[in-house]
């Protein structure tokens, strides 16, 4: 299957710093690749979707001048944390859109568990 | 999407077959059922997808109703590397750029 990473695996930094994560689609190039957050025990939800070459489309919610999204090039998008709080703490997920055999699939990357301080 | 509903945790023995069960009665004509897992701090993996036939492959089976109003996931002969979030979602597939709802999904614990 296709493969996407993600970096850093994981992360700490202070209150009031900004934090960047990037997601890469290693053997595909993705246009779309999307972002979602998971708090403990509870389940993945989605943040927005990343088009390479334009704006990104942010859920309900979602403060899009907090999380920036830039999907520069086809095998990479990064999400950053703007002025991270405590209550940005989370496990942030990427996944990228991959054709096969007549049908899209998303392939996730392993996470990027983010601590703020 | 339709709505998905799942049993929050299931027990099953090493060795056995898990059947892992999700209702989704508002299902219309071209969604698909997909399942995918997530181990614990890692990201979810993609298991299996069907439209109305039965499906397998080397990970599980995919049993579907024929009023395709719920399903059914069977991993044929679990280990305890299986424990795991199983989530069932409904989707429309091939039309792409929609991001996947996750409900809360089963928690399948392995036993040894």
């Amino acid at each position: 299957g296709a493969v996407v990473s993600q970096h850093p695996s994981w992360v700490i930094c202070k209150s009031g710093t900004s934090v960047k994560i990037e997601c890469r689609s290693l053997d595909f190039q993705a246009t779309t690749m999307f972002w979602y957050r998971q708090f403990p025990k509870q389940s993945l939800m989605l943040m927005a979707t990343s088009n390479e070459g334009s704006k990104a489309t942010y859920e309900q919610g979602v403060e899009k001048d907090k999380f920036l999204i830039n999907h520069a090039s086809l095998t990479l998008s990064t999400l950053t944390v703007t002025s991270a709080h405590p209550e940005d703490s989370s496990f942030y997920i990427c996944s990228a859109e991959f054709g096969l055999a007549g049908y899209n699939e998303q392939f996730f990357g392993p996470g990027t568990r983010l601590t703020v301080l | 999407d339709a709505k998905t509903t799942q049993p929050p945790s299931m027990d099953c023995a090493e060795g056995r077959a898990a059947n892992l069960p999700c209702n989704h009665s508002t299902i219309s004509g071209n969604e698909y059922v997909y399942w995918y897992r997530q181990i614990h701090s890692q990201g979810p993996q993609y298991i299996i997808h069907g439209l109305k036939n039965n499906e397998t492959n080397e990970m599980a089976s995919l049993i579907i109703t024929e009023d395709r109003k719920s399903s059914t996931l069977i991993l044929p002969h679990a280990t305890l590397r299986d424990t795991a979030v199983y989530y069932c979602i409904v989707r429309f597939s091939g039309g792409g750029a929609d991001g996947l709802t996750f409900g809360k999904g089963t928690h399948l614990i392995i036993q040894p």
